[in-house]
């Protein structure tokens, strides 16, 4: 089915190992995002892709590594886990349609706990 | 720099009352502005848009006018049902971050519960 789909949808690991989540969209989107979501915080930007091999920062990226080797995936890296990185991330994707920006689609999310 | 404010809750309505979520931002021009819900366990999904000042954002009973002057975005429904029960966010095109690359910003988030 035509999406975009995170994996897994919840994983729990320890402080110091290296966790991968992963996105993959299926509508041939050129921008792709990670955020996360946290209680009194709401969404917060941690990178975005507008292509494949074009990534950038955003809001709050220190502690975490994005690829996009190809255009429907975007896995995210936690290089090092901390606790501080405990929580639910979500990807979404979206495309620019006549210079206007479309609405971002979300992936169903990953819930992180980091013990 | 870009900032997107939205009331907090949580909200809690009976069936078939009068909801308003208030939202405004402040931005370098005249970004896009949404409503996007969040079911339980769910992702976003977009409830409806409004691209420029005056636009009328509306979709499943919902509502939200692009104010210009008040820079606000406030969303509204007549009549809420149980179904209803979610939280809402409002978000804006963010210009901080990539400039024109559809980037969000995004308020809180609203909790709303609906009680039969």
């Amino acid at each position: 089915d035509a999406g975009i789909t995170q994996s897994p949808r919840y994983k729990i690991t320890e402080t110091g190992r290296q966790v991968t989540l992963m996105c993959h969209q299926t509508w041939s989107h050129s921008y792709m995002f990670w955020y996360r979501q946290d209680l009194g915080h709401g969404l917060r930007l941690i990178y975005y892709s507008a292509a494949a091999d074009i990534t950038d920062k955003g809001e709050v990226p220190d502690g975490y590594v994005v690829s996009r080797s190809k255009t429907e995936n975007f896995p995210l890296t936690l290089e090092s886990a901390t606790r501080s990185q405990t929580s639910v991330y979500f990807c979404a994707s979206s495309e620019l349609t006549g210079g206007l920006k479309q609405p971002q689609h979300f992936g169903d999310g990953t819930r992180l706990s980091i013990l | 720099g870009n900032s997107v404010t939205q009331m907090e809750g949580p909200v809690t309505l009976s069936e078939e009352a009068f909801l308003t979520i208030n939202c405004t931002y402040t931005a370098t021009g005249y970004p896009s502005l949404f409503w996007y819900v969040q079911y339980p366990g769910e992702g976003l999904q977009l409830l409806l848009k409004a691209t420029k000042a005056d636009d009328k954002g509306s979709n499943k009973g919902f509502e939200a006018t692009y104010r210009k002057e008040t820079t606000s975005f406030h969303l509204e429904k007549g009549s809420v049902q149980v179904s209803d029960s979610a939280v809402y966010f409002c978000a804006g095109g963010d210009m901080n971050y990539g400039g024109s690359q559809g980037n969000l910003i995004f308020g809180k988030g609203t909790k709303l519960s609906v009680k039969p």
